[in-house]
């Protein structure tokens, strides 16, 4: 699976949108992003998925650069609930390694109230 | 649906000891994959099982195994304990039609002494 690079971390205030970037240059075509949160003494936790087009859910939303080298995950207002570890990940559905996901460090969020 | 479930929640070991941890995933769910989460290592996967067949393996010595049950039901086993050993053990469950979504269980968090 191709690799992320995210910030190590990130703080935001309440009530306020907060934009989580990741950058997938070596992305292919067939690679799905997912978006996992970890919440404190918590295993993590699905958020959002996207192949080409914008994604939006309940939870939060998910930003597509048109050349797929990026994405951005956008929570359009924090609660403290929402601070947790957030990880990008690339998913080949069809790939080797379909049933492991390779985790990387993720973005700390912090969410000052 | 119920989520993913894990038995028990907490374990304390001492070393040369064997441990059996439990994973119940979400109903109709096929494939069960297992993690390692550490605070240097992060979050590193394990195995993965899929219809009582281990389909994908991570790097991790031959005291880590696993299996699975026809209902689903997976377990993974640790033989001869190290103090390395200690960390959360998280299962998470997939659909074959979720594209890759995973489903963590709370973790079981294992302290070997």
């Amino acid at each position: 699976d191709a690799k992320t690079t995210q910030p190590n971390s990130m703080e935001s205030n309440e009530e306020e949108p907060v934009h989580l970037p990741c950058n997938h240059s070596t992305i292919s075509g067939t690679d799905y992003i997912h978006w996992y949160r970890q919440l404190p003494s918590q295993g993590p936790e699905y958020v959002i998925h996207g192949l080409t087009s914008n994604v939006n859910n309940r939870m939060a939303s998910l930003a597509i650069a048109e050349d797929r080298k990026s994405s951005t995950l956008i929570l359009h207002r924090a609660t403290l609930r929402d601070a947790a570890v957030y990880y990008c990940i690339l998913r080949d559905p069809l790939g080797r390694s379909q049933g492991n996901l390779i985790f990387g460090k993720g973005t700390k969020l912090s969410v000052k109230p | 649906k119920a989520g993913v479930t894990q038995t028990p929640r907490y374990l304390i070991k001492t070393r040369g000891q064997q441990v059996t941890l439990s994973c119940s995933p979400i109903s109709g769910h096929r494939s069960v994959s297992w993690y390692q989460q550490t605070p240097g290592q992060g979050l590193q996967f394990l195995f993965e099982y899929f219809s009582e067949t281990q389909r994908n393996k991570g790097n991790f010595p031959g005291r880590f195994s696993g299996r699975q049950f026809s209902n689903s039901r997976s377990e993974m086993n640790v033989s001869t304990l190290e103090l390395g050993d200690s960390a959360l053990y998280l299962c998470a469950s997939s659909s074959i039609t979720s594209v890759g979504t995973q489903y963590f269980g709370p973790g079981t968090r294992l302290l070997v002494l």
